[in-house]
């Protein structure tokens, strides 16, 4: 149980283009998801927490214009990369937490985005 | 802020221990987590600690707080090809639900 997965789990795009990435709880509802950016060979960096049916918590220095993230159900989260460039390529990281075994703080990841744009 | 260190490579030979080690700041603490992740990959959790334990073992792997010193570490016994990977420790309050990650351990173990 407590699966997650992301969809894309690779994506190229031009410069310039918006990018969406969701991310799903497929055996449990998730009332809090969490995005993250991985560097490469770095640490992951929490970009924001988002409830759902609420807005989402962005943490600082992260543009909640440029990374829009919407938490419509309790088993969807989706980051939209607005304007990409090539400084967002990245590893895009979404977990959950909620209903699953484990933990009472534990987290579920999903697999990653990769993002790369031209 | 809250702050995780750990040291950036571990090179061991197959057969031999691990140990893999994670410093923290927030005294706050609840729960300290490892995970892996492998090449491409998301993170696998390994195991995690309530701050009011010192030690749990699971199978292969020995985790020890050190609450005093804020320290963490992660033993891995009997360490195969395929512990190979990068290891984070994680430390959350309860409450919170945020994790803050530590810097990663690239374990690389030689055959």
């Amino acid at each position: 149980g407590a699966v997650v997965s992301q969809h894309p789990s690779r994506v190229i795009c031009k410069s310039g283009t918006s990018v969406k990435i969701e991310c799903r709880s497929l055996d449990f509802q998730a009332t809090t998801m969490f995005w993250y950016r991985q560097f490469p060979k770095k640490s992951l960096m929490l970009m924001a927490t988002s409830n759902e049916g609420s807005k989402a918590t962005y943490e600082q220095g992260v543009e909640k214009d440029k990374f829009l993230i919407n938490h419509a159900s309790l088993t969807l989260s989706t980051l939209t990369v607005t304007s990409a460039h090539p400084e967002d390529s990245s590893f895009y990281i979404c977990s959950a937490r909620g209903g699953g075994p484990g933990a009472y703080n534990e987290q579920f990841f999903g697999p990653g985005t990769r993002l790369t744009v031209l | 802020g809250e702050d995780v260190e750990q040291s950036l490579f571990l090179s061991v030979r197959e057969g031999d221990s691990s140990v893999i080690n994670c410093t923290y700041t927030d005294s706050s603490s609840t729960y300290l987590y490892w995970y892996k992740q492998e090449p491409g990959a998301g993170l696998q959790l390994l195991t995690y600690i309530f701050s009011n334990m010192d030690m749990k073992q699971d199978q292969r792997l020995t985790v020890l707080l050190n609450k005093k010193d804020k320290h963490l570490s992660l033993r891995i016994a009997d360490t195969q090809t395929g512990d190979s990977a990068i290891y984070f420790c994680a430390e959350s309050t309860s409450g919170t639900y945020k994790y803050i990650f530590g810097t990663g351990t690239r374990l690389k173990v030689l055959a």
